[in-house]
């Protein structure tokens, strides 16, 4: 069965204390992981996509990287405007032709000052 | 460039009630979707369009309608409201299949 599992389901961390979030997957024929920044009372707002094994890609202070079974959102030196919730979704195909995306349900990050 | 907009940003229903929440884009990507969000839950694909003139279900269709008006506007309609519809409802666009989806600020329902 296809699913996304995110860890841990809430963080909280000093201003400048780095960390990792996780998105441990399962889909057949993985076209795409795609992370989303989620703050209150809005919709997500795309981060980044991944699309294979060994592949980076870092945007200020946030790092996403992807393996065979999972993928890592490294914070690195947090502020508290980095406090949101972080969602990943993963894209896989269907032997039909069809996509479906499948959304975990999100890691809610706090960073005190 | 407002990229996916929905109205109401909040409604509040009776049980019984219908209405309709509307979504339009200004980005002219062929594909868009209806998700609902609960908590400790991902998104949840209601009902989506690849493109206009198509629509399919998606996981959680039951309760639910849709029209793709035309290329800009996709909306979900609820018929008769229950209060396992209370919600958090996003429409999301998007181009390409394999790209990322742009998503609206969301609509807070609640059924009462």
């Amino acid at each position: 069965e296809d699913q996304v599992t995110q860890s841990p389901e809430a963080l909280r961390l000093q201003e400048g204390e780095s960390s990792s979030l996780n998105c441990s997957y399962t889909v057949s024929g993985l076209r795409g992981l795609f992370w989303y920044r989620q703050d209150p009372g809005k919709g997500p707002e795309f981060l980044f996509t991944l699309y294979s094994a060994g592949e980076e890609k870092e945007k200020e202070r946030l790092k996403a990287t992807l393996t065979k079974k999972e993928s890592f959102l490294h914070i690195t030196a947090p502020k508290p405007e980095d406090s949101a919730t972080y969602l990943c979704a993963v894209q896989g195909r269907y032997n039909t032709g069809g996509f479906k995306t499948i959304f975990g349900a999100g890691t809610r990050l706090f960073v005190k000052a | 460039n407002a990229g996916v907009t929905q109205t109401p940003k909040f409604q509040v229903l009776k049980t019984g009630q219908s209405m309709t929440l509307q979504c339009a884009q200004d980005m002219n990507h062929n594909s868009m979707y209806w998700y609902r969000q609960d908590p400790g839950m991902g998104l949840r694909l209601i009902y989506y369009s690849a493109s206009e003139g198509t629509t399919d279900k998606g996981e959680v269709p039951n309760g639910y309608n849709v029209s793709r008006l035309n290329k800009r506007e996709f909306s979900l309609r609820l018929e008769s409201a229950a209060p396992s519809q209370t919600s958090v409802y996003f429409c999301a666009a998007r181009g390409a299949q394999w790209t990322e989806a742009f998503f609206g600020q969301g609509t807070r329902l609640t059924v009462v």
